[in-house]
């Protein structure tokens, strides 16, 4: 497999553009994840998904965020308008629930 | 309230010393318990399990339920180790709780 796929690898953006990640889970993985990180506060889970519902979102940081899981191989993070402190590296991690969490290698985001 | 503690930010040690990264957890269940790695601008990738009680890259962590801890220990630091690592709880809802993480810096 190769593994939970993010794309894009990198993206810079003016602040008030809308921002969209998109993660591909492990294939037959049920769980997905949404974490954000930054220098000042480390990981934060930003938004779960079980089966595609989405169980805890409460790490999502306001309604500038939002986030989809439309079918079982696909998720999209979305940030509309951007703003500079949102600039960080957003990982979208899977797993089959309960067992262990596997990482994309990231979205290095920059709003200027 | 569930969280994971990693008191250092930063370890520095030389190599062929021995490294201890110090992890502190608060669960109210039977936690279970991870490390993981960050090698420069990488993904997170899992070391180890607590479960599992294995040895990876000559890495071991024993779980001391009385002491809340959970710390990674190598007994001879190689410069290839130099990376973040983050100990992680998983939850009952199926997620991970990390520490902030430590920086480990192994000079030659």
């Amino acid at each position: 497999d190769a593994g939970v796929i993010q794309s894009p690898r990198h993206e810079v953006t003016e602040m008030g553009q809308e921002v969209t990640l998109r993660c591909k889970p492990i294939s037959g993985h049920n769980s997905l994840f949404w974490y954000r990180q930054t220098m000042m506060r480390g990981l934060e889970l930003l938004i779960y998904f079980n089966n595609n519902v989405p169980i805890d979102d409460s790490g999502m940081p306001e309604d500038r965020f939002s986030a989809k899981m439309p079918n079982a191989s696909f998720s999209t993070l979305k940030i509309q308008p951007s703003e500079p402190r949102d600039s960080a590296v957003y990982f979208c991690a899977s797993s089959l629930t309960g067992n262990t969490i596997y990482f994309g290698e990231g979205s290095w985001l920059t709003v200027v | 309230a569930q969280r994971v503690t990693q008191p250092e930010k930063l370890l520095s040690v030389f190599k062929g010393a021995p490294v201890e990264l110090k992890c502190n957890y608060s669960y109210s269940g039977s936690p279970e318990l991870f490390w993981y790695v960050q090698y420069s601008r990488q993904r997170l990738q899992l070391l180890l399990r607590h479960i599992s009680r294995e040895s990876i890259k000559g890495f071991t962590a024993d779980l001391n339920k009385g002491e809340t801890s959970f710390h990674l220990k190598k007994p001879f630091a190689q410069e290839e180790d130099s990376a973040m690592y983050y100990c992680a709880l998983l939850r009952s809802q199926g997620n991970l709780i990390f520490g902030k993480g430590t920086k480990l810096s192994v000079k030659p």
